[in-house]
């Protein structure tokens, strides 16, 4: 079945980089766009980055376009989101998601567990 | 940019019930809007994508309806499961940028 673990979450002291990972398996990642998502405590969902199923096309949202950077190797099955400059209000559980239809980046369909990345001083 | 709104924010609803939620948005997103479910403590869940169309293992009783700007996703028999937090996102375009809604919480009545 379908299966996306991250991992890479922690606590970081702001101004910090992170590197997040999400492994997938079950499907053919190479066939799928991924999404990554954030919730930041006691709060909504915020979508944040989605990179097409060959990498060819990759967007950030506005308020971590320069920070935050998706990417994929499709030989190893997995996809990352590297963070830099870190923030307080980066302080979230951040999940990665496959999305809904083959070759597409719109809908994020199976989501992982997520992985807690606590920006504090 | 597109603003997705949901509501009520709150909803209590005795199980067994039917429930309805709406999300509205600011412009016509067309079919493009899927309804996710998040329990306290796990990922959300795909529903309903397309305004209609079912997930994979998605039980009858969750019905999506809806186009242009407002959409609706009842539950028709309330199971105690069912009672989580819902969000609204649309996929008009591609980036799909500032998607989701800010929520609707299910709660027994």
């Amino acid at each position: 079945q379908v299966q996306l673990v991250e991992s890479g979450g922690g606590v970081v002291q702001p101004g910090r980089s992170l590197r997040l990972s999400c492994a997938a398996s079950g499907f053919v990642f190479s066939s799928y766009g991924i999404h990554w998502v954030r919730q930041a405590p006691g709060k909504g969902l915020e979508w944040v980055a989605v990179i097409s199923y060959d990498g060819s096309n990759r967007y950030s949202a506005d308020f971590v376009k320069g920070r935050l950077t998706i990417s994929r190797d499709n030989s190893r099955n997995t996809a990352y989101l590297q963070m830099n400059r870190l923030r307080p209000e980066d302080t979230a559980v951040y999940y990665c998601a496959k999305d809904q239809t083959i070759f597409g980046a719109l809908i994020p369909g199976n989501w992982g567990q997520g992985t807690l990345v606590t920006v504090s001083s | 940019e597109i603003v997705m709104t949901q509501s009520p924010a709150t909803l209590s609803v005795s199980p067994g019930e039917r429930a309805t939620l709406s999300c509205r948005a600011s412009q016509s997103v067309s079919s493009n809007l899927a309804w996710y479910q998040q329990k306290p403590g796990q990922a959300p869940r795909l529903l309903i994508y397309g305004a209609s169309t079912r997930a994979t293992g998605i039980p009858g009783r969750f019905s999506g309806s809806g186009s242009g700007t407002e959409f609706t996703l009842t539950i028709s028999s309330l199971q105690s499961e069912d009672f989580a937090v819902y969000y609204c996102q649309q996929y008009n375009k591609w980036p799909p940028e500032n998607t989701f809604g800010q929520g609707t919480k299910l709660e027994i009545k």
